[in-house]
Parts: C-alpha cells; structure tokens; sequence
C-alpha cells in the first residue's frame, strides 16, 4: 500500500545534540509537510517543501531545518534540540499545493522526540 | 488565515449517528471546510471536505450551511474505534495550508 513512513519511531536524543528525523513516500506526492505536535496540542505546521521550493513558516525557530534530497524523502534537523523541543514530529504529504484536493493530507505515524 | 470553533468535548453512545458541529463564521469564498481526525498515538487521518455542497463518503457525511459559516461532521454509526480528536479546518484553495485548532475530543461509550 502507498504510504508515509517515518523513521524512528522514538527517538531520544541530549540537549544540544543534532538529531535527524527521516519521513519517506511511496504516494508520489509533489508536497511534502512537517509538523511538531506538543502533547495536549493540535499540530502545528513547521514548513513544507512543493517539489525542491522550500517554504517556512514564520514563526518556525531557526534550530529547525529540512532537507528534501529527492521526491519520496524528507528529512528533519534539529541543529541543538532544547526540552521544549521534545514533542511528536509528524511527516505529511499531499498531491499538490493549489488545488481543489490540496488539503487533502496523508500522514504518516510520527516520530515520538525526547530530549534528555 | 480563517478560525473555526469547535466544541471541546463530545460524547456518544456505540452505533447511535454524531453530529459535530463547527462554527467558521469568517470563512472566505475560496475556503474549503475539511476535517481530519487523529485517534491516539496516531497522525492525523483525512475524513472529508467540501466547499459549498453536502458531501458523502465512506467514512463519514459533511453538512454545509447554506451561507458557510458553519459545518456539521455526521458519523452515521459511532464504533469504538471512532474515539478520536476531530478538527474542522478551513483550507484555503490559494494555500492548501493546515492550520488546527484544538479540534473535538469524541468519546464513545459502549
């Protein structure tokens, strides 16, 4: 079946230690998402890239970057994680970006992040 | 972008139909109403969208008011395995961007 895989599942990494988090697709989609869920929290966008065009949100902290080396993965870095950067880190995609369907989401299961 | 009001909490008995309610009273024409659910430990799942029409599928039914501002998600025959938080968002069609609110903690009791 065509899905959004991410990997780790769970992930602990140190304070200030790099962590990667990987998201992987098999839908072909041209629009890949990240979003950090804290918990008790709804998701909240981070960024998202439409093909290799990068896009960032506003008020997404400079610690956090994305790398999309090819069209079915997506990658997370947390240049120096801090605790309140611990929290669920959600990869999605979607068929295209302006369109009837562009809200249209798959999600895959996430990546639990602690920071010790 | 465009906010919707969402009741915190529901409750439902096992195969009786849920209506959730969503208030969004500043959409705009190009909006889409869309809901996602995410049951726990999970990511969020599509449900449904619409833009002005009624729309059925198999998971669900989506109620559109008249003048749009407000929505109605229907689950025909709540299961156990419809406990889950449900968001109303409204998707612009310039943006395609997923802004979530706090959503609708549906619980189903047996």
């Amino acid at each position: 079946d065509a899905m959004v895989i991410q990997n780790p599942r769970y992930q602990v990494t140190q304070f200030g230690k790099p962590v990667t988090l990987s998201c992987s697709q098999t839908l072909n989609h041209n629009v890949m998402y990240w979003y950090q869920q804290k918990s008790s929290q709804a998701p909240k966008l981070l960024f998202h890239y439409y093909d290799k065009d990068f896009n960032n949100e506003a008020d997404t902290p400079d610690n956090f970057q994305s790398r999309r080396p090819n069209t079915s993965f997506c990658f997370l870095d947390i240049r120096s994680p801090g605790l309140g950067d611990a929290a669920m880190y959600l990869c999605a995609t979607s068929r295209d970006f302006r369109s009837n369907t562009a809200g249209e989401q798959y999600f895959g299961p996430g990546t639990r992040l602690t920071v010790t | 972008d465009a906010k919707t009001t969402q009741p915190n909490s529901m409750e439902s008995n096992e195969e009786e139909p849920v209506h959730l309610p969503c208030n969004h009273s500043t959409i705009s024409g190009t909006d889409y109403i869309h809901w996602y659910r995410q049951l726990p430990s999970q990511g969020p799942e599509y449900v449904i969208h619409g833009l002005t029409s009624n729309v059925n599928n198999r998971m669900a039914s989506l109620a559109i008011a008249e003048d749009r501002k407000s929505s109605t998600l229907i689950l025909h025959r709540a299961t156990l395995r419809d406990a889950a938080v449900y968001y109303c968002i409204l998707v612009s069609g310039n943006t395609g961007k997923l802004i979530f609110g706090q959503g609708t903690t549906l619980q189903v009791k047996p």
